[in-house]
């Protein structure tokens, strides 16, 4: 357990409706994730934070925006939801440590259906 | 791009045989090869990992090999139980400059026939 917390657990809303899904951690890691599964596709990065106000772009950041305006939460928005954008949404935490091998552990995911 | 492939994409094998999963990955500079195991509603749950100075890892029924010449990494587990059944994840990573990225295998559906 990473102490990774994610909200809400499930979630159904609308086309064109913003959402915005929350990840809270209780260890004070710098580096968060986003990452989102779908069949044939595996975890595919959306947006990471190294730091308070630190964020960056990850290979399907389209459509997402986050923020992080203090080290134990990682808020990610859908400004306008499409269907494209049902998916299983997972937070992660970089294991704090030193040189290659930190390691990424992940929250119990974030079901988000749009229809 | 950088990329990993992972083979096979489902595994059934008989309760007590052993399984194998394989990954490759693409970037020669990945230096670290985490494996996660899913179950059904769940987060990946990290098993079992190798650095690249290390050719092999073993850890009760699990192991995990590492060919940096070839590129590939496999995942191994011998005696397989029900309770092995899921989907397993490869990943690559390498840790430079603070940045810390992660390539992910697109998954192994394993069943283990009882």
């Amino acid at each position: 357990d990473a102490g990774i917390t994610q909200s809400p657990r499930h979630k159904v809303t609308e086309t064109g409706t913003p959402v915005t899904l929350r990840c809270h951690q209780t260890e004070n890691h710098r580096y968060m994730y986003w990452y989102r599964q779908d069949p044939g596709h595996g975890l595919r990065l959306i947006h990471y934070s190294y730091g308070v106000k630190d964020t960056d772009k990850g290979e399907v950041s389209d459509g997402y925006s986050v923020s992080r305006s203090k080290t134990e939460d990682f808020l990610l928005t859908l400004e306008s939801a499409t269907s494209s954008q049902t998916s299983v949404y997972f937070c992660a935490i970089l294991s704090s440590g030193q040189g290659p091998g930190n390691t990424i552990y992940f929250g119990e995911g974030s079901w988000l259906t749009v229809v | 791009g950088e990329n990993v492939e992972q083979h096979p994409s489902t595994l059934s094998v008989q309760e007590g045989d052993s399984a194998v999963i394989k990954c490759t990955y693409s970037d020669s500079a990945s230096n670290y090869f985490p494996w996660y195991k899913q179950e059904l509603g769940k987060g990946p749950q990290l098993i079992i990992d190798i650095r690249s100075n290390v050719g092999e890892k073993k850890d009760q029924r699990i192991a995990v090999t590492l060919n940096k010449t070839a590129k590939h990494f496999s995942l191994h587990i011998t005696e397989t139980q029900p309770e092995d059944s899921a989907v397993y994840f490869c990943a690559a990573s390498k840790g430079t400059s603070g940045t810390y990225k992660y390539i992910f295998g697109t998954g192994t559906r394993l069943k283990v026939l009882a």
